[in-house]
């Protein structure tokens, strides 16, 4: 079956402008992260949601971020007014249920500049 | 804050080699998971030990779990070339409040020459 999906794959943008990431979880996946990878770093967890609601937003980096589930389906990060430190790339991952494999997407290579 | 530490932060070995990575974490588990990454992207699951197991297999991978110790290690008998790539350690704590949620390590980074 299909696995996770994301994009765009890449985007480069300028500083100030708003993005607007997309990610489509595997079918049935009730949990869904996002994650932020700068280069040569391991990943940082950014936010999860269990259906559409999200219980912890504890690692979003600032008010600029923000993100929504329609349902157990599909899931919008957006950074607005963005900055040369949002460089990254944003991984989203979905699991059956919490505490279970996270299975991830290939990522979107974000590029501010 | 990161939770899982790797060790070595790299390895480099031959073909036919055993590769054993390590990870060391803080606090109270539900489980701890191991992931590859190549080229920076495409993270791809390889096992998931739960808090109350020791040692789990799938196929050339065998990791152990020592929750006194706060430590896991990662197997891969027999590399391959193929086998090159980063490896991840992420812990997910104990308690209905982690959610689930991944703290990764920094990684190793694992070349397999020919």
């Amino acid at each position: 079956g299909a696995g996770v999906s994301q994009s765009p794959s890449n985007k480069v943008t300028e500083k100030g402008k708003d993005v607007e990431l997309r990610c489509d979880p595997i079918s049935g996946h009730t949990a869904l992260y996002w994650y932020r990878q700068r280069l040569g770093q391991g990943l940082e967890f950014l936010i999860y949601f269990q259906g559409n609601s999200a219980p912890d937003k504890s690692g979003l980096p600032s008010d600029r971020f923000s993100a929504e589930r329609t349902g157990e389906s599909v899931s919008t990060l957006t950074i607005q007014r963005t900055q040369q430190e949002d460089s990254a790339v944003y991984l989203c991952a979905s699991s059956v249920q919490v505490y279970n494999e996270q299975f991830f997407g290939p990522g979107t290579r974000l590029t501010v500049l | 804050s990161q939770q899982g530490e790797e060790d070595p932060q790299a390895l480099s070995i031959q073909e036919g080699e055993n590769a054993t990575m390590n990870c060391s974490y803080k606090t109270s588990i539900n489980n701890l998971q191991w992931y590859r990454q190549n080229s920076g992207r495409g993270l791809v699951h390889l096992i998931l030990i739960r808090s109350n197991e020791r040692e789990k297999h799938s196929g050339r991978l065998r990791v152990t779990l020592d929750t006194s110790k706060k430590s896991s290690s990662l197997l891969i008998t027999a590399s391959r070339a193929a086998d090159t790539a980063s490896y991840f350690c992420a812990t997910v704590n104990a308690g209905g409040t982690s959610y689930g949620k991944l703290t990764f390590g920094q990684g190793t980074i694992l070349t397999v020459h020919p």
